[in-house]
């Protein structure tokens, strides 16, 4: 099975700008999850979709948004970007409640 | 709120060493366990999980037991090598299916 896609792989925006980025989950898996990552936070939960529902919502801005597909793909979408959004945004996938997936992220710098 | 706790690194070893990277979590409940890795440049790949008390899980010549009782999921390989070199996530999911990982910890192996 191909294993979890996102794109782009990287991306430079300027302050104030919105930016999409997309993730494909491992075919079968209804769960997908988004994650940021930086030098200072660390490993910090987004949110989490199944069957096109958000399920789980971590502790971030408005400005952070997402939404998931009939076939399971889904989208995040920040708007207003700031300096501090520079991060690896890596998504998952899962089968279950359980075990997850990650694809190779998304490297966005926000100058 | 769930929480985990690594060592403290960098981690600098000779090729052949034996590995430890400590690990302990704070949960309500029964969490189930897992070791990320990540190479540069790369998500996190999963290396190994483990879902109730006393399971062990193993691959690549890691291994980690859950210890209930200590609250411990400490990762081992007993003989390192270079390509083992990367940054090591100790993670735990509870009754919702978000991830909460630990810092990392960075491993360096040298020949």
């Amino acid at each position: 099975k191909a294993g979890v896609t996102q794109t782009p792989r990287y991306l430079i925006k300027t302050r104030g700008q919105q930016v999409t980025l997309s993730c494909s989950p491992i075919s079968g898996h209804r769960s997908v999850s988004w994650y940021q990552q930086t030098p200072g936070q660390g490993l910090q939960f987004l949110f989490e979709y199944f069957s096109e529902t958000q399920r789980n919502k971590g502790n971030f801005p408005g400005r952070f948004s997402g939404r998931q597909f009939s076939n399971s793909r889904s989208e995040m979408n920040v708007s207003t970007l700031e300096l501090g959004d520079s991060a690896l945004y890596l998504c998952a996938s899962s089968a279950d409640t359980d075990t997850q997936y990650f694809g190779p992220g998304t490297r966005l710098t926000v100058l | 709120g769930n929480s985990v706790t690594q060592m403290e690194g960098p981690v600098t070893l000779s090729e052949e060493a034996f590995l430890t990277i400590n690990c302990t979590y704070t949960a309500t409940g029964y969490p189930s366990l897992f070791w990320y890795v990540q190479y540069p440049g790369e998500g996190l790949q999963l290396l190994l999980k483990a879902t109730k008390a006393d399971d062990k899980g193993s691959n690549k010549g890691f291994e980690a037991t859950y210890r209930k009782e200590t609250t411990s999921f400490h990762l081992e390989k007993g003989s390192v090598q270079v390509s083992d070199s990367a940054v090591y996530f100790c993670a735990l999911t509870g009754a919702n299916s978000k991830l909460t990982f630990g810092k990392g910890i960075t491993l360096s192996v040298r020949p």
